[in-house]
């Protein structure tokens, strides 16, 4: 398995500023992932980050609001831009643990973040 | 793309009881099936996964069943605990080296004492 935290595991943040959630991974993972939880709802992938080339985002995301970046394989960061109370979200980052036949991923605590 | 449907919604059992959820998937190349428990406040936790190439995987008081002609699988929680209380999602991925998890909507269990 793999250890995941994020930071902040909270914010409170006004409209139209920016906020950028870290993911540390204890382990070097080649797949990280970006995922957004609203309310009671279910998970939405917003973004694939690969180290060493630019994130692939899912239909309805795009990088000038999301954008991504992976320095390393143990690190990513995700920005939510120019924000506005509907972003107000769960955000999660996963890891993607090859191991023998299994692609698993595991996911970290998630960044509770309210827009007012 | 793939299409994950998850029932029920909510579900509620006396502590001892089993439980059963029950999920769909449209794309019958999908053969990757996680289940994942998120407690109020924590990220998802991978608590069991089974490939197309089992029908059946237990761990303990949790088992998976997966029916591949029928695209269909479910997670069975016998003798359940309060601590069992929580958010069950299911999920479906083509598994290639680059997982990407379609997940169903979400089951709230809740196990009374």
């Amino acid at each position: 398995s793999a250890v995941i935290s994020q930071k902040p595991s909270r914010d409170i943040c006004q409209r139209g500023t920016s906020l950028t959630i870290q993911c540390q991974v204890d382990s070097q993972v080649t797949m990280m992932f970006w995922y957004r939880q609203q309310p009671g709802q279910s998970l939405t992938l917003i973004a694939t980050a690969n180290q060493g080339s630019e994130a692939t985002y899912e239909s309805g995301f795009v990088i000038d609001k999301f954008p991504i970046s992976r320095p390393n394989l143990t690190f990513s960061t995700l920005t939510v831009s120019n924000m506005s109370p509907e972003d107000s979200s769960i955000y999660l980052c996963s890891v993607e643990v090859l191991r023998p036949s299994t692609d698993t991923q595991y996911f970290g605590p998630g960044t509770r973040l309210t827009v007012l | 793309g793939e299409n994950v449907e998850q029932h029920p919604s909510t579900l509620s059992v006396q502590e001892g009881d089993s439980a059963v959820i029950k999920c769909t998937y449209s794309d019958s190349a999908s053969n990757y099936f996680p289940w994942y428990k998120q407690e109020l406040g924590k990220g998802p936790q991978l608590i069991i996964d089974i490939r197309s190439n089992v029908g059946e995987k237990k761990d303990q008081r949790i088992a998976v069943t997966l029916n591949k002609t029928a695209k269909h699988f479910s997670l069975h929680i016998t003798e359940t605990q309060p601590e069992d209380s929580a958010v069950y999602f299911c999920a479906a991925s083509l598994s290639s080296g680059y997982s990407t998890l379609t997940f169903g909507k979400g089951t709230m269990l809740l196990v009374s004492p």
